[in-house]
């Protein structure tokens, strides 16, 4: 079955400086893959998602990458705020799945003013 | 508006007794709906996912079930609680198979 690593576990930036976090699948197959942004106590939040017919997304200061050859994608977080400190969480859902989404294992992101 | 509703948000209980948990979809008919399981400070797992009423698929081999037995209702339960069943526990539905999944607020699930 699928499997997401997610890379780093932990991410401590200044505020105005660019995050980035990256996630490798193994599943070739796999065609939708979201990233999800929770603050601490409360549920996930979808921030952006792109499906393998695409590159590259972008919505305002964020940005997601996909590179279906080597089976990775990343987040891109640019000029950072103190308000983007949460954990962020990758998946991949498999081809055929039901869009059942196997998550990675989180990045906590840390922005410091 | 597609809106979703999970209770309780917290619940505490003994080792051996019954949980059950529910999760409501407003604005939305069939959806797909699914239950995670979040451990502290880990990632989500996928615990059950259904695509129609007393459909349900099972991900990992666990001490819980799931039942959908109303279109736009998914409900998580045990008969006996472990304390390895402590957790977060969020409910999520997605429009159909090619639309995003959004959570509903979660219960925090306290095994004493």
């Amino acid at each position: 079955g699928e499997n997401v690593e997610q890379h780093p576990s932990t991410l401590s930036v200044q505020e105005g400086d660019s995050a980035v976090i990256k996630c490798t699948y193994s599943d070739s197959a796999s065609n939708y893959f979201p990233w999800y942004k929770q603050e601490l106590g409360k549920r996930p939040q979808l921030i952006i998602d792109i499906r393998s017919n695409v590159g590259e997304k972008k919505d305002q200061r964020i940005a997601v990458t996909l590179n279906k050859t080597a089976k990775h994608f990343s987040l891109h977080i640019t000029e950072t705020q103190p308000e983007d400190s949460a954990v962020y969480f990758c998946a991949a859902s498999p081809l055929g799945g039901y869009n059942k989404l196997i998550f990675g294992a989180g990045t906590r992101l840390a922005v410091h003013p | 508006s597609q809106t979703i509703h999970q209770w309780p948000a917290t619940l505490v209980q003994p080792v051996g007794s019954p949980l059950s948990l529910e999760c409501t979809v407003e604005g939305t008919s069939n959806p797909n709906l699914y239950w995670y399981r979040q451990a502290a400070g880990r990632g989500l797992q996928l615990l059950f996912y259904s695509v129609g009423i007393g459909q349900i698929s099972s991900e990992v081999p666990q001490n819980l079930s799931a039942s959908r037995p109303q279109d736009r209702q998914f409900i998580l339960s045990s008969k006996k609680l472990l304390l390895s069943d402590s957790g977060f526990y969020l409910c999520a539905f997605g429009a159909d198979s090619n639309q995003p999944q959004h959570f509903g607020d979660g219960t925090r699930l306290s095994i004493l």
